[in-house]
């Protein structure tokens, strides 16, 4: 089945931009995938969809300053003008087609300087 | 507004069951399969299984098959996992969420679970 692989933790200046990658294992590069962000003490919050086109698709109310973009296996999130209330873990999410299982990456803590 | 609210957490000792609870609002529960995913203390999400749009399947975890149960009931708008044999290591918050797309769009607050004696 899939993997996804991200990075423990990540770090930008307040009113920056981050890009935060999920990369997908070996054979399963043309996967979409989920973006999560989940917020000290909260539940996750559903973001967007990137697909392996690089198109994505926000959920209602995400605001403008998040972006989603593809590249081979990888998956982006990109968040601009960096806000206080974008420290937070953010989870990428994909299913195996096979098996029909979720799976989750391991999250990006991402602190704003 | 899309509504899903867990309950059913709390403290048990080990080696018990417990059957939590995700009641749903706001959309047409039985049109969306739904999922459970939980969150030990300090770490990451782990998916724990789905069940379909009309109850008739479900896929499990390797790690919670045979122990947990999934279920739904579309007449009330709610979906179950009952947790049998419960250790230490299924202290967690747990969360149920709805499926749509092939993305988990929408999350409950989660209910916690502690396994303690």
């Amino acid at each position: 089945q899939p993997v996804l692989t991200q990075s423990s933790s990540a770090s930008a200046s307040l009113g920056s931009s981050v890009k935060l990658t999920c990369t997908l294992s070996s054979g399963h590069s043309d996967y979409s995938i989920a973006w999560h962000r989940q917020q000290p003490g909260k539940a996750p919050r559903h973001l967007m969809k990137v697909e392996s086109s690089g198109s994505y698709n926000k959920q209602s109310g995400v605001p403008d300053r998040f972006s989603g973009s593809s590249s081979g296996a990888a998956r982006y999130l990109t968040i601009s003008n960096l806000q206080s209330e974008d420290e937070a873990d953010y989870y990428c999410e994909t299913w195996d087609r096979k098996s029909l299982h979720v799976v989750f990456g391991g999250g990006t803590k991402l602190t704003v300087l | 507004q899309v509504q899903l609210v867990e309950s059913g957490g709390g403290v048990v000792q080990p080696g018990t069951s417990l059957r939590l609870s995700c009641s749903a609002s706001g959309f047409t529960f039985g049109y969306y399969a739904v999922h459970w995913v939980r969150q030990a203390p300090g770490k990451g999400l782990e998916w724990l299984g789905l069940a379909s749009h009309d109850g008739t399947i479900q896929h499990y975890a390797i790690s919670v098959r045979g122990r947990f149960t999934i279920s739904r009931d579309n007449s009330k708008n709610t979906l179950y996992l009952r947790m049998d044999s419960l250790t230490y290591e299924d202290t967690a918050v747990y969360y149920c969420a709805r499926y749509w797309d092939y993305v988990n769009d929408y999350w409950g607050q989660g209910t916690l679970v502690i396994v303690s004696s």
